[in-house]
């Protein structure tokens, strides 16, 4: 199947300071990207989407200019965490769906992070 | 206003059994319905997908049963195996998951030898 790869797998930061994740689709061009967040033992929760070349859209209730997406090139998407606060310490996961193919869409292995 | 309810938080199947874990959902422009299997600390992995237009997806030991006019749909997992001990997600998308998926709040399976 597809891969999607996420990097890094864990961060730890200081408070106030920001972090980025990437996502990349390795074997297939995605034309649109999710991001999702799931705190513990809890279900995700869609915080965003991407689309090539454009702004994202952003889900009820996420900070915008928090949480930043840039979606540069169609296999490449980032989510940067600015002035994280230990409330934000959570998993995040990104997904991509291939450009041309109807329905499934391929998970990366999430990326934790922990604000201190 | 949850759009997919799922059924039950968490369930205790023995080696062998079935494991059965149910969905429901409330917009009618869901057009695709995926479930997931998620181990701790990884990133959720697509088992099976259905859409409204048939009544039941069978791969492998994995079985989608779908009803439509009801608005429910459900996972069957045959001849459990402790190894298919993990967390499930059911999701629902419209256009064929071009604006992202709502996920249910998840099951915990637990396969018991």
């Amino acid at each position: 199947g597809a891969v999607v790869s996420q990097h890094p797998s864990r961060v730890i930061c200081k408070s106030g300071t920001s972090v980025k994740i990437e996502c990349r689709s390795l074997d297939f061009q995605a034309t649109t990207m999710f991001w999702y967040r799931q705190f513990p033992k809890q279900s995700l929760m869609l915080m965003a989407t991407s689309n090539e070349g454009s702004k994202a859209t952003y889900e009820q209730g996420v900070e915008k200019d928090k949480f930043l997406i840039n979606h540069a090139s169609l296999t490449l998407s980032t989510l940067t965490v600015t002035s994280a606060h230990p409330e934000d310490s959570s998993f995040y996961i990104c997904s991509a769906k291939p450009a041309g193919v109807g329905g499934e869409l391929f998970f990366g292995e999430g990326s934790r992070l922990t604000v201190l | 206003q949850q759009q997919v309810k799922q059924s039950p938080q968490s369930l205790i199947v023995q080696k062998g059994g079935i494991s059965i874990i149910n969905c429901a959902y409330e917009n009618t422009a869901f057009d695709y319905f995926p479930w997931y299997q998620q181990f701790p600390g990884k990133g959720p992995a697509l088992l099976i997908a259905i859409r409204p237009d048939v009544s039941e997806k069978k791969e492998g030991r994995f079985t989608i049963s779908f009803n439509k006019s009801a608005k429910q749909f459900s996972l069957h997992i045959m001849d459990s195996q402790p190894g298919d001990s993990a967390t499930y997600f059911c999701a629902a998308s419209r256009f064929r998951g071009a604006d992202g998926l709502t996920f249910g709040k998840g099951t915990h399976l637990i396969i018991q030898p």
